[in-house]
This record gives structure tokens, sequence and C-alpha cells, in this order.
């Protein structure tokens, strides 16, 4: 089992470009998240999706979009990036309410 | 939305001290975890913890759900264990975790 995998580790981006960070997990879990953390913050949602082709917005969805083509793929797509949007971007997944949740090693993201 | 506080936000100790961090909750919850931040950003899962008392070695933690809070327990501490201690819960019926704002720990040799 290789758990929550999330690719790349680190990013550099210049304002305006668009790029996607992918997320995979190998556990059968329904239940996958997006979450950003800011320097000196805890983790706070972006989107998350219960199932195959369902998605939600979390606390701090704008500028991101999201899609759940398979159970094992949830990828993150940041449309325009803005400075704004440097931080560590984590995955996370679960079986579903109630269950504990695991979280892939992070995505550090820099746009300059 | 459900409220999370954790206190203290900053400790320093000795190495082989104990500490207890604090974490409480303004709703009834049905998952609540604790996790370790390790100086590299890895996120590593302590406890799954929604009631009761567990115990993992030298950590354990206990959740009372009536009263809305939970507490971390860290015994003989070393070094490794410096990092920021983040609890995070759902409430009845959600996914969504929220997070708190998490315990900095530092442990000095």
């Amino acid at each position: 089992n290789a758990g929550v995998t999330q690719t790349p580790k680190f990013q550099v981006l210049k304002t305006g470009q668009s790029m996607t960070l992918q997320c995979a997990q190998d556990m059968n879990h329904e239940y996958m998240s997006w979450y950003r953390q800011d320097p000196g913050m805890g983790l706070r949602l972006i989107h998350y999706s219960v199932g195959a082709g369902i998605t939600d917005q979390g606390e701090v969805p704008n500028g991101y979009n999201v899609s759940r083509s398979t159970t094992e793929d949830f990828p993150l797509r940041l449309l325009s990036a803005a400075p704004s949007q440097t931080s560590v971007y984590f995955c996370a997944s679960s079986y579903g309410a109630g269950n504990e949740q695991f979280f892939g090693p992070g995505t550090r993201l820099t746009v300059l | 939305g459900i409220q999370v506080e954790q206190s203290p936000p900053d400790l320093i100790l000795q190495e082989g001290a104990n500490s207890t961090l604090r974490c409480n909750f303004s709703d009834s919850v049905n998952n609540l975890q604790w996790f370790h931040q390790n100086p590299w950003g890895q996120l590593i899962n302590l406890f799954y913890i929604p009631s009761g008392t567990k115990q993992n070695g030298r950590l354990s933690a206990t959740t009372v759900a009536t009263e809305r809070y939970s507490l971390l327990y860290i015994s003989s501490s070393q070094t490794t264990d410096s990092g920021v201690y983040f609890c995070a819960l759902a409430p009845f019926g959600n996914e969504k975790l929220t997070f708190g704002t998490g315990t900095r720990l530092t442990i000095i040799p």
C-alpha cells in the first residue's frame, strides 16, 4: 500500500500560469479532500469529494477546480495562479464520514 | 461551523519532561484526530479518538465528548517529539475536518 501520494513535491509558477496537483490513493477510500496550509496556521479545506463524480466546495475554494473521475485520483487545478496561492497543499482520504483520514506528503507551491 | 481551540500555542520543555496538550471544541463530533507535523512538514497520524482513551508508547490521548475536549499526553519527551501538534475534528454526519491552529512543541536536549 502506497497510501496517499502527491506529485509534484515542489513547484514554482509565475503569476497567471495554470497547473494541476496530482493526488492518488490505493486504499479504495470514497472520501478525498484537498487542504492548504499557510505559514503558522492549521490546514484549511479547499474542495472535497465523497465519491467518484461528486465534488463540493470547502472553506477556501476560489481559484481552484477539482474533478473526480475515478475512486483513486483527485487532481486539484489552479486555473490562473496568484501569489496568494503560495502555500503547502495536502491531499487526504478516508472511508467516509466519521472515519480516520490519512494525509499525503504535501506539495510546496510558490507563485512568483 | 465548528470551533476548535488548542492550548497552549507554544511549549518549550527539557528532554525527559511530560506535557499535556488540550483541544476544546464547540459541537458534538464523530471524528477527532491528533496529528504531529514534524519539522519536514509531514503530517503523522497519532490518534483517531472521537471518544475514550488510547495509548501508543509514550503518547496517550483522552477525549471527553460530553464535555467537548480532548487531551494529548506526551511522557518522557524526546527531541524527535518537536514539531506542531494539531487537533482536527468533524461534526456528526460530516466528513470535513476542521483543524485547530496547533501547539508548537520544542524539546531542548
